[in-house]
């Protein structure tokens, strides 16, 4: 079975530029997870959906962090405009509604911005 | 609001040696409570957890953790460390009602000299 799917793994941008991170979640799974993981912070819960609708966002940085949840495969994370401040590994992550703290990640997006 | 605590940043143990990692967390009640694992490059995965009931809790690759209430801890253990153990680990804690938005310790960096 397919686990959660990132991409891209490597993004290297400059500064201003909109940067879209994407995610495909596990079939079925109804919960869906945004991390960022900087090695200052640790990681960083930036915003969650269940059911494709945002639960809490009081993690996301600031106004230049906006996330979708279109349907229930897919996911986008854009940082408009990108700050070098915003370079880290960016993790999405899945799990089903009863699977309490069972979260399952993807591989994270390593985002650079020069 | 609940936090975890891992006061070792980086440990070295021998391959074949035991090995403990500590976790320490703050909430009111009694948490949900999990480690996970993470191999460079990778992302995240669950290696165990605590609910309730039996404090001492059994997980994958043959880890296994202890619930302590009254030292408000959750240490990771393992008899006889691999080589292949050494990664990042991380303590997390999640709270009824959000269970599934759990918020991770800082990780503890594990390298095994052989």
């Amino acid at each position: 079975d397919a686990g959660v799917i990132q991409s891209p793994r490597h993004e290297v941008t400059e500064m201003g530029q909109e940067v879209t991170l994407r995610c495909k979640p596990i079939s079925g799974h109804d919960y869906l997870f945004w991390y960022r993981q900087t090695m200052m912070r640790g990681l960083e819960l930036l915003i969650y959906f269940n059911n494709n609708v945002p639960i809490d966002d009081s993690g996301m940085p600031e106004d230049r962090f906006s996330a979708k949840m279109p349907n229930a495969s897919f996911s986008t994370l854009k940082i408009q405009p990108s700050e070098p401040r915003d370079s880290a590994v960016y993790f999405c992550a899945s799990s089903l509604s009863g699977g309490i703290g069972e979260l399952f990640f993807g591989e994270g997006s390593r985002l650079t911005v020069l | 609001a609940q936090s975890v605590t891992q006061p070792d940043i980086h440990i070295t143990v021998s391959e074949g040696a035991s090995l403990e990692l500590r976790c320490n967390y703050s909430y009111g009640a009694t948490p949900y409570l999990f480690w996970y694992v993470q191999s460079p490059g990778q992302g995240l995965q669950l290696l165990l957890k605590y609910f309730s009931g039996d404090t001492l809790v059994q997980g994958i690759k043959g880890f296994e953790a202890e619930f302590k209430r009254s030292q408000s801890s959750f240490n990771l253990r393992k008899p006889s460390v691999h080589w292949s153990d050494a990664a990042e680990y991380f303590c997390a804690v999640g709270v009824t009602g959000t269970a599934s938005k759990l918020t991770f310790g800082t990780g503890t960096r594990l390298q095994v000299t052989l």
